[in-house]
């Protein structure tokens, strides 16, 4: 069955940095997109980021633009967050999520899919 | 970025009972590909979410028959035929025609 894990999270002072990991399992990981979403405590859900299958192409929320890196290992089945100069309201747990049917059209359009298997999460605290 | 409000905020229902969620976007979400890219989602407490939803109104598998999606363009919604204790929880309307996808605000469902 599909198994995404992260870890890498914590308490972390404003300005230092983190690396957040996701490890899949249970399906063909270098097939799939896939996703960051973060939800700070008591909130909703935001979206952080995307990458292809193949780590060519990666978007970022503008709130994280510049700061956070997305890559992935399709030989290790593993995703990672760079996430670098840390704020307060980067506080949040960390899911990955895993894309059923992301695309690019002839037109340069990226087209997101349900997110279709979600990890149990990681909490990043960003707190002097 | 395109706005989804849903209401209401939060729902308390009586178990076997109906419930009803709406969710509006500040654009249309159908696509020239003719598919219209809205989900649903339901966290329960203390977990992950979990898709319920996709493409308005396809239900991912191993959602219960009792749960079902409709709308189009902009007005959308989520029905739950006979409410069950462990539907509880809270719900969230997604798009993802454009780039940010974003998130509705969520609708906590809580039972009688």
């Amino acid at each position: 069955q599909v198994q995404l894990v992260e870890s890498g999270g914590g308490v972390v002072q404003p300005g230092r940095s983190l690396r957040l990991s996701c490890a899949a399992s249970g399906f063909t990981f270098s097939s799939y997109a896939m996703h960051w979403v973060r939800q700070a405590p008591g909130k909703g859900l935001e979206w952080v980021a995307v990458i292809s299958y193949d780590g060519s192409n990666k978007y970022y929320a503008d709130s994280v633009k510049g700061r956070f890196t997305f890559s992935r290992d399709n030989s290790k089945n593993t995703l990672y967050l760079q996430m670098n100069s840390l704020r307060a309201e980067d506080t949040a747990v960390y899911y990955c999520a895993r894309d059923s049917n992301f695309r690019i059209t002839i037109f340069g359009v990226v087209i997101i899919g349900s997110f279709d298997y979600w990890g149990q999460g990681t909490l990043v605290t960003v707190s002097s | 970025d395109i706005v989804m409000t849903q209401t209401p905020l939060s729902l308390s229902v009586t178990p076997g009972q109906p419930a009803s969620i709406s969710c509006k976007s500040s654009q249309s979400l159908l696509h020239s590909d003719g598919k219209t890219y809205l989900y649903w989602y339901l966290q329960k407490p203390g977990q992950s979410p979990q898709l319920l939803i996709y493409e308005v109104s396809n239900q991912f598998s191993g959602v219960p028959d009792r749960f079902s999606g409709s709308g189009s363009g902009t007005d959308f919604t989520l029905k739950i035929s006979r409410v069950e204790a462990e539907d509880v929880g809270v719900y969230y309307c997604m798009q993802s025609i454009q780039l940010p996808p974003t998130f509705g605000g969520g609708t906590k469902v809580e039972i009688k």
